[in-house]
């Protein structure tokens, strides 16, 4: 069965970059049904979509965090990443990336155990 | 952006009961809502999609539904494995967005 994890460093200074790496295993990256997305959610909040890419490529992103944001994909090695740049302390928050499928009415499945980042100096 | 209101933010409720959970969405987004399932420190797992088609291998207890822009999530009939976070998510429009999420608790 389809499985992600999220892999990426647990403490992260103001001001720098994070960078964080979704490994797809147990099926195929490349799919014109799915699309791969990274979700965040703070500590005792709610889910924050982040942004989504295909596996052509294209991505789409979630305009609050857009000027900062990278989403990128590697099909030869089963991975997609993120990077936010410019960080603060309110991007402290559990990463998660999931499968999204394709289309209106698409929901999120299997999704990563989650990695949280703390942002502090 | 699309917001989803959800309510209540926490409800009570003892094995057996029957659990509704709303949603509520700013404007019309046909039946484009998914719903989640969230134990703490675990990642949320689907339940529903498209308003009220039940993910495969999710008990049939678990039901969605749509009334004008109120969505539901039904719980028939409460276990005890039922007790966690759900959310609600619309999938109509860019920035996708979830609701803010109910915690149902042992009463």
């Amino acid at each position: 069965q389809l499985q992600l994890q999220e892999s990426g460093p647990g403490l992260v200074k103001p001001s720098q970059t994070l960078s964080l790496t979704c490994t797809v295993s147990g099926g195929s990256i490349s799919s014109d049904t799915h699309y791969w997305s990274w979700i965040r959610q703070p500590a005792g909040k709610g889910l924050e979509w982040i942004g989504r890419i295909f596996t052509n490529g294209n991505t789409n992103y979630n305009p609050s965090l857009e000027s900062r944001l990278t989403i990128s994909i590697d099909t030869s090695k089963s991975q997609f990443s993120l990077r936010l740049s410019s960080l603060t302390a309110a991007d402290t928050a559990v990463y998660f990336c999931a499968r999204g499928t394709v289309g209106r009415g698409g929901w999120f499945d299997p999704w990563g155990q989650g990695t949280l980042v703390s942002v502090s100096s | 952006d699309i917001q989803m209101t959800q309510s209540p933010s926490s409800l009570s409720a003892s094995v057996g009961d029957r659990v509704t959970i709303t949603c509520r969405a700013s404007q019309r987004i046909s039946t484009y809502v998914s719903w989640y399932q969230q134990k703490p420190g675990r990642a949320p797992k689907v339940l529903i999609y498209s308003a009220s088609t039940l993910q495969s291998g999710v008990p049939s207890r678990f039901s969605g539904g749509l009334a004008g822009t109120d969505f539901t999530l039904t719980i028939s009939s409460l276990q005890p494995e039922d007790f966690a976070t759900y959310y609600c998510q619309q999938s109509y429009i860019i920035p996708l967005t979830f609701g803010g999420g109910t915690k149902v608790e042992i009463k």
